[in-house]
């Protein structure tokens, strides 16, 4: 896990800005995840990446968007079309070996 | 898809009792069932697994049982400590992409 990297820890940004969510691994992992966790709730995935240069959408993309240039950087675009942003983002990594994933500290976004 | 559900949703417990939480899963080609452990405002943390060509796996104080022909598994701490109080999620994967589906949680309470 200490290989996996969020900044910052959080974020506050007025209504309607974009917000770009870093995560970084030097892991060496091909697999990186985005998801979104609201107070008492559980994870839900918002992008997806297996491999370099593409990726896919989760269950809740819209509002989301992201880019996979690079293996070891995986950044998420909160846009203002994200109808209510506010919540904690995880991003978690897959070694390959079918299921394990481990996770990011997180970045906590508020929008006011 | 995949669709895990998780009960209960809080379990308050005496330190030194056992606590159980159960999972059901859906999808019958799923076969690997990881449990994570996450504190308040941190990241969710493996702290154990389970592949559908083992009934049990036990590590210390935590097991974990699966019954694949009833499609569910649980997480069993014994001996609880106030350092067990958390939140403890179950998930399922069908190896497909290394996706993960979460259940919704338990936030497990061990009282001094």
């Amino acid at each position: 896990d200490g290989g996996i990297t969020q900044s910052p820890k959080y974020l506050f940004r007025k209504e309607g800005q974009n917000v770009t969510l870093s995560c970084e691994q030097n892991l060496n992992h091909d697999a990186m995840y985005w998801y979104r966790q609201d107070p008492g709730q559980g994870l839900r995935l918002i992008y997806y990446s297996q491999i370099v240069n593409d990726f896919q959408k989760g269950d809740i993309a819209e509002g989301y968007s992201v880019s996979r240039e690079k293996k070891e950087s995986f950044p998420l675009t909160v846009t203002s079309a994200q109808k209510n942003p506010t919540a904690f983002y995880l991003c978690a990594t897959a070694t390959g070996v079918a299921g394990e994933q481990y996770f990011g500290p997180g970045t906590r976004l508020t929008v006011t | 898809g995949e669709n895990v559900e998780q009960h209960p949703s809080t379990l308050s417990v005496q330190e030194g009792d056992s606590a159980v939480i159960k999972c059901t899963y859906s999808d019958s080609a799923s076969n690997y069932f990881p449990w994570y452990k996450q504190e308040l405002g941190k990241r969710p943390q493996l702290i154990i697994d389970i592949r559908s060509n083992v009934g049990e796996k036990k590590d210390q104080r935590i097991a974990v049982t699966l019954n694949k022909t009833a499609k569910h598994f649980s997480l069993h701490i014994t001996e609880t400590q106030p350092e067990d109080s958390a939140v403890y999620f179950c998930a399922a994967s069908n190896n497909a992409g290394n996706m993960l589906t979460f259940g919704g949680g338990t936030r497990l309470m061990v009282k001094p």
